[in-house]
């Protein structure tokens, strides 16, 4: 199993830009959020999705958007980029029934600049 | 509102000395407590998790301590060493959610 994967691992963005940022998941996890990371501050949740075609906002869903279309695939769409979304992201899924949770498998990440 | 507060948010030990960071909340209804570790240029992965019916977790070096009167849980690393300088990250999770709260993470450094 590759686990989590996100593509592109770099990228520079001039300010109003938009770009998708793609994560893809081989375990057939239900849940996948999307974080962003900023130093000194933790991870904070941007959206998440329960399983294909349920999405649903977190913390910080401002500038963003989302959508699964299947089981493996959560995309992240920036549209018209802007400094402060420059942020390293993370994309994560779970397997979870809601009787006992389970351990969040994150992906490498992807980092974004705007410039 | 912050709702889960980590501290310290660096630390320096030296190799063999024990590491220890701690994490505060507020909300009752959290019902499962993991610590991620993550090192540079890479996602954060699970290290060891807690539920509250207990007050301690341990799984080789690594240690939770949770105390629920006191709403804190802390990891403790011991004999510490070079490679598990990292940062380290607590979270939260309501019971009912399917969501995680972090805190703001703690940057460890062991000396050798």
């Amino acid at each position: 199993n590759a686990g989590v994967t996100q593509t592109p691992k770099f990228r520079i963005l001039k300010i109003g830009q938009s770009m998708t940022l793609q994560c893809t998941q081989d375990m057939n996890h239900n849940y996948m959020y999307w974080y962003r990371q900023d130093p000194g501050m933790g991870l904070k949740l941007i959206y998440y999705s329960v399983g294909a075609g349920i999405t649903d906002k977190g913390e910080v869903p401002n500038g963003y958007n989302v959508s699964r279309s299947t089981t493996e695939d959560f995309p992240l769409r920036l549209e018209l980029a802007a400094p402060s979304q420059t942020s390293v992201y993370f994309c994560a899924s779970t397997y979870y029934t809601g009787v006992e949770y389970n351990e969040q498998f994150f992906g490498p990440g992807t980092r974004l600049t705007v410039l | 509102q912050q709702q889960v507060k980590q501290s310290p948010q660096s630390l320096i030990v030296q190799k063999g000395g024990i590491s220890i960071i701690n994490c505060a909340y507020e909300n009752t209804a959290f019902d499962y407590f993991p610590w991620y570790q993550q090192f540079p240029g890479k996602g954060p992965a699970l290290l060891i998790a807690i539920r509250p019916d207990v007050s301690e977790k341990k799984e080789g070096r690594f240690t939770i301590s949770f105390n629920k009167s006191a709403k804190q849980f802390s990891l403790h690393i011991m004999d510490s060493q070079p490679g598990d300088s990292a940062t380290y990250f607590c979270a939260a999770k309501r019971e009912g959610s399917e969501k995680l709260v972090f805190g703001k993470g703690t940057k460890l450094t062991v000396n050798p």
